[in-house]
């Protein structure tokens, strides 16, 4: 299995509403990532989990919280969320150590605020 | 800070035709990644590249890396419709990190 599944697809909530974003790999991958594109823009790193710990948080507001349960799953929970916040949040994953280090992208997950 | 830069933003270029993108980085890196995302889609994995001198080929699309001038070239041979995409290089950074380019759109026409 060689994928990164996420869910939703698609996501609308209001500012004041609590909301997850899911993400998923059986590639036994130890590290796991949360991007956030904006339209015609590159992704932009939010977090980085390594062996189940938060490794990287590059100052992202507190209304964006990630938490990594388990070496598969990775979820970004979210609350009280602004308009500008709308975007696609990608998941990734990737071996942690080795060469490559080579990030394996999931479809991502657009969300709209309201 | 590492800045990654790509060169050109938008290209336009006629079916059967031969082009380069560039990916210029400011920092030391041995890391370097290319990928294609499609309109509204994911991100999908081109090449990997991870030392000086470094080509790689799959179809009409060949990349290369140059460490000691901190470039990375993308060369489309022959374009089709089907290479019509955003590319983006992505430079590995601190282990984990990668710091994406500001993506080339590319649409090729007949």
């Amino acid at each position: 299995d060689t994928e990164v599944t996420q869910t939703p697809k698609h996501l609308v909530m209001g500012m004041t509403n609590k909301k997850s974003l899911k993400c998923e790999q059986h590639m036994g991958h130890r590290a796991m990532y949360w991007y956030k594109q904006k339209a015609k823009k590159p992704p932009e790193l939010m977090f980085v989990y390594s062996y189940e710990k938060l490794s990287i948080n590059e100052s992202v507001p507190s209304r964006f919280s990630p938490e990594c349960p388990n070496s598969s799953l990775l979820n970004l929970h979210l609350h009280a969320l602004q308009p500008e916040d709308s975007a696609l949040y990608l998941c990734a994953s990737s071996h942690h150590g080795g060469r490559s280090y080579e990030q394996y992208f999931g479809p991502g997950t657009r969300l709209t605020v309201t | 800070e590492l800045k990654v830069e790509q060169n050109p933003l938008f290209l336009s270029m006629q079916e059967g035709k031969n082009y380069t993108i560039y990916c210029n980085y400011s920092t030391t890196s041995d890391r370097l990644y290319w990928y294609r995302q499609d309109p509204g889609k994911s991100l999908e994995s081109l090449f990997v590249l991870l030392s000086n001198g470094a080509v790689k080929q799959e179809g009409r699309l060949m990349a290369s890396l140059d460490t000691k001038a901190r470039l990375s070239t993308l060369h489309i041979t022959a374009a089709v419709h089907d290479l019509s995409a955003t590319y983006f290089c992505a430079v590995g950074w601190d282990t984990d990190k990668l710091i994406f380019g500001t993506g080339t759109r590319l649409q090729v026409f007949p």
